[in-house]
């Protein structure tokens, strides 16, 4: 079946960076964007960005545009979420979800997340 | 920053029927791009409940029905029942901000 499974839970100070992976299994990695999408504590959903597994092309939301970096590794499926110049408002579950395109879309980047990773928990504190 | 708008909560007995409107706008929903919806349980990931407006995945039950009119969807859920709490997310397309958006979720509580 198709599942996405992430690392595990970090904790870092203000200022550090933080790499987060999702490893793809049950399907074609490249065959699907992968896109990231952070929740703060009791809050909502946002979304952080998207990359292209099959060329490595990005995407990133304007409010992280310069702090985050989309990568992949197509030999073991896996895609990378790296967000720099942490604060502590960047305390979120960070969620991974292959994203499925809508047929005949008006625009390649319309479609839905299915399935989604089991999320990683990053805490930033001094 | 959602560009989405849910109500933060809706109620309903075991058994009734209650709705979570997705409001968006002319750069989103209303520009004709299709709403998804999600159910996130508490303390999981977000799970897709509804696709292209309107269509169940395999597994949904059809206690779940979407549906969407000019700039606004609706999540429909009939024969509530307990497990049915939970957060519910809408999402779309905004050509404006060249990026996926998500409604501020609705937390759907059983009485």
């Amino acid at each position: 079946q198709v599942q996405l499974v992430q690392s595990g839970a970090e904790v870092k100070k203000p200022g550090a960076s933080v790499k987060v992976s999702c490893k793809a299994s049950g399907y074609t990695f490249t065959g699907y964007y992968m896109h990231w999408v952070r929740q703060a504590p009791g809050q909502g959903l946002e979304w952080m960005g998207r990359i292209n597994p099959n060329s490595g092309g990005t995407n990133y939301a304007q409010k992280f545009q310069g702090r985050v970096t989309m990568t992949r590794d197509t030999s073991i499926s896996t895609a990378y979420m790296e967000l720099s110049r942490l604060r502590s408002d960047d305390t979120a579950v960070y969620y991974c979800a292959r994203f499925v395109v809508v047929p005949a879309a008006m625009a390649a980047e319309e479609g839905w997340f299915d399935p989604w990773g089991q999320g990683t928990l990053v805490t930033v504190s001094s | 920053q959602s560009v989405l708008t849910q109500p933060p909560s809706v109620s309903g007995a075991p058994g009734q029927r209650v709705t979570i409107s997705c409001t968006g706008s002319s750069s989103n929903i209303g520009a004709g791009y299709d709403v998804h919806w999600y159910q996130q349980l508490p303390g999981t990931a977000p799970k897709l409940l509804i696709y292209g407006n309107s269509n169940r995945p395999s597994g949904v039950p059809d206690r779940f029905s979407g549906s969407k009119s000019g700039t606004s969807a609706s999540l429909a859920i009939t024969g509530l029942q307990a497990e049915d709490e939970a957060d519910y997310y809408c999402q779309s397309y905004d050509s404006s901000l060249s990026g996926e958006v998500f409604g501020t979720g609705t937390k759907v509580t059983v009485l």
